[in-house]
């Protein structure tokens, strides 16, 4: 199975200010049809995961334009450019390009 | 809206079966791949099982494969977990999760989950 590995695991954040997420996998994940699969999820305190970001960049409907995604291949990064208070929750990043899709750890974003 | 709401839950015994279910509203079901995603207790995110639009193609993880069966009814927008033979780390909250839509996804890309539902507490336990 790809290994997702996020860093860092906690990240206190003052508000307003940025903050970014690193997410890396064991393999490559550029899919042969040459979509690369790396999705973005929150999930605030007590509440469903939602996600944020779908193939590397591309951001959810209602998704707030503060976040985020970029990278290639295994290395990736969710930005927030600036915390407010309703971002405080759990971030995984997951992959889909090979079998089966699998999640990161999670990132816990609290407010400083 | 998309709604997924999700029934079933409960408390079993080691070895013991139980089915949980999910109710989809929002959208057209039968367009669309769908999966079971879990959450041990404070614990992360567990991709289990997925479903493709017309149940002909069903996927599960490793830990799960032989003892877990996804299936779907179109015709009453209903997607289930039949769980057997179930083992206390199997203890989890089991989210409803909507795919990939037909014509627009491919192979395990279908499986990536946008709409998520509130989950369905199960726990293995003597």
């Amino acid at each position: 199975d790809v290994v997702m590995t996020q860093s860092p695991l906690s990240l206190p954040v003052t508000l307003g200010q940025p903050a970014s997420i690193s997410c890396r996998s064991s393999q490559s994940l550029l899919h042969a049809d040459e979509n690369t699969y790396l999705n973005w999820f929150q999930q605030r305190p007590g509440q469903s995961p939602r996600r944020l970001i779908h193939k590397v960049s591309d951001r959810d409907s209602g998704v707030p334009d503060r976040f985020s995604g970029s990278g290639s291949g295994t290395d990736f990064t969710l930005k927030i450019s600036r915390v407010e208070a309703e971002d405080v929750g759990v971030y995984y990043c997951m992959q889909g390009t090979h079998w089966p899709p699998t999640f990161g750890q999670g990132t816990r974003l609290e407010i400083k | 809206e998309v709604q997924l709401v999700e029934s079933g839950g409960g408390v079993v015994r080691p070895g013991g079966s139980l089915r949980v279910s999910c109710v989809a509203s929002g959208f057209t079901f039968e367009d669309f791949a769908m999966s079971w995603v879990r959450q041990a207790p404070g614990k992360g995110l567990e991709w289990v099982s997925g479903v493709n639009w017309n149940g002909a193609s069903t996927v599960h993880a490793d830990s799960v494969k032989g003892r877990f069966t996804i299936s779907r009814d179109n015709a009453r927008n209903s997607l289930s977990l039949q769980m057997n033979s179930l083992r206390a780390d199997d203890t989890a909250l089991y989210y409803c999760a909507r795919g990939g839509e037909i014509d627009y996804c491919t192979g395990g890309s279908c499986y990536i989950p946008d709409y998520w539902g509130q989950g369905t507490l199960v726990t293995v336990s003597s």
